[in-house]
């Protein structure tokens, strides 16, 4: 069973700042990693897959990175639209899991 | 565009049953798989179960195994759970979603809310 741990569980930052939102996997999982972005009363949102591909309309502020078991997504510099919570997924073995989530609120 | 619409959701009692349904529009239905997926109240995601583009497969978690299954009409763009013996840790919002690659879930329906509870 592949179980993804993501950290921190909270991350409180100002606009403009830069975020750096990890995930680590259990086991190998080659690059098939995505994550969504879930705002508050709303559906998740694909951001990117393949661990460092933007999905469609996605903005450039937004990457994914990978290194071995780790995944990294990162914000350049957040707009005030995006606080809300970040899940990772593994895409490796056909069960999809996603991790805990990490909150990204205004500090 | 992609729109997925879900449905059915409600109050059932424990022990229950309940059929959820997501329509697609927008989308070849019969040319991607489509996943579930549920989030109880104030929590986080759970993928609960998905199936190919014609049905030949499926797969689910197993809090769900036996209990749930998961069909699809393609020539009702429609995307189907029945779930049986429901518990109360049923209870969550149901997304529907599009999968892309049989890895990922691109597009998402707004979801419906079971609550299971006598």
């Amino acid at each position: 069973e592949i179980v993804l741990t993501q950290s921190p569980a909270t991350l409180s930052l100002s606009p403009g700042e830069g975020a750096t939102l990890s995930c680590r996997a259990s086991q190998s999982i080659s690059a098939f990693l995505g994550w969504y972005q879930q705002k508050p009363g709303q559906a998740p949102r694909l951001l990117i897959y393949d661990a460092n591909r933007r999905a469609t309309g996605i903005p450039a502020r937004f990457s994914g990175s990978a290194s071995g078991r780790d995944f990294i997504l990162t914000i350049s510099s957040v707009e005030p639209e995006d606080f809300a919570v970040y899940y990772c997924q593994q895409g490796s073995d056909g069960l999809f899991r996603f991790g805990q989530g990490t909150k990204l609120e205004i500090k | 565009q992609v729109q997925l619409v879900e449905s059915g959701g409600g109050v059932v009692q424990p022990g229950g049953s309940l059929r959820l349904s997501c329509v697609g529009t927008g989308l070849t239905f019969g040319g991607h798989g489509m996943h579930w997926v549920r989030q109880a109240p104030g929590k986080g995601l759970e993928w609960v179960t998905f199936i190919r583009y014609d049905g030949s497969d499926e797969y689910y978690a197993d809090s769900v195994k036996g209990r749930f299954t998961i069909y699809k009409d393609n020539s009702k763009n429609t995307l189907y759970l029945q779930m049986n013996s429901l518990r109360p840790e049923d209870t969550a919002m149901y997304y529907c979603a599009k999968d892309k690659a049989v890895r990922y879930l691109d597009y998402w329906g707004q979801g419906t809310l079971v609550t299971v509870s006598s």
